[in-house]
């Protein structure tokens, strides 16, 4: 059982390269989210999607866009990338029919932007 | 909007020696409270949870914590630390009506020999 699993595990980009962070979980859950976690800050939420078809802004949304392409899938893509980018990206899924439950973290994206 | 602080933001502890991480929240509701570990380079694994009943809960790799409704708090305790409970904890809450996790900024704790 995988769980929640991201590629790439770590990417270099120029500033202004486009790439794409993709997120796939295999248990089901309605509910996915895109964090990234910078020192100092904890975790921010970027976009999450509460059921397939649906995605909404978390807090720092700003140059990024999200599509939740179905019901495992949901990726994060930098269309420009700026190197306040730089950060390490975590998704998430969790089960939402019983709205208590916990979320599930992959391994993360650590993505640098020279 | 919920919010969670984490008051310490490093903590270092001998081996054996008890430790208690503090996490203060804000929100107007009852809270889904959440301990996550991260180990260096690893993803976040969830050390326990709080939703409503006994306000002291158990985790795993022998944490509990401890819901005061008074005091806005949800402190991590262990009685005992290892060497392998070095890591970065973080204390979330869950609210709204997609529960989405609002997450403190962390605290890292060394353990040394």
């Amino acid at each position: 059982n995988a769980g929640v699993t991201q590629t790439p595990k770590f990417q270099v980009l120029k500033t202004g390269q486009s790439m794409t962070l993709q997120c796939a979980q295999d248990m089901n859950h309605n509910s996915m989210y895109w964090y990234r976690q910078d020192p100092g800050m904890g975790l921010r939420l970027i976009y999450y999607s509460a059921s397939e078809g649906t995605t909404d802004k978390g807090e720092v949304p700003n140059g990024y866009n999200v599509s939740r392409l179905n019901k495992r899938e949901f990726s994060l893509r930098l269309e420009s990338a700026a190197p306040s980018q730089t950060s390490v990206y975590f998704c998430a899924s969790r089960d939402n029919r019983d709205r208590i439950t916990e979320a599930f973290f992959g391994q993360g994206t650590r993505l640098t932007v020279v | 909007a919920q919010s969670v602080t984490q008051p310490d933001i490093h903590i270092t502890v001998s081996e054996g020696a008890s430790l208690e991480l503090r996490c203060n929240y804000s929100y107007g509701a009852t809270p889904y409270l959440f301990w996550y570990v991260q180990s260096p380079g690893q993803g976040l694994q969830l050390l326990l949870k709080y939703f409503s009943g006994d306000t002291l809960v158990q985790g795993i790799k022998g944490f509990e914590a401890e819901f005061k409704r008074s005091q806005s708090s949800f402190n991590l305790r262990k009685p005992s630390v290892h060497w392998s409970d070095a890591a970065e904890y973080f204390c979330a809450v869950g609210a709204g009506y997609d529960y989405k996790l609002s997450f403190g900024a962390g605290t890292t704790v060394t353990v040394r020999a």
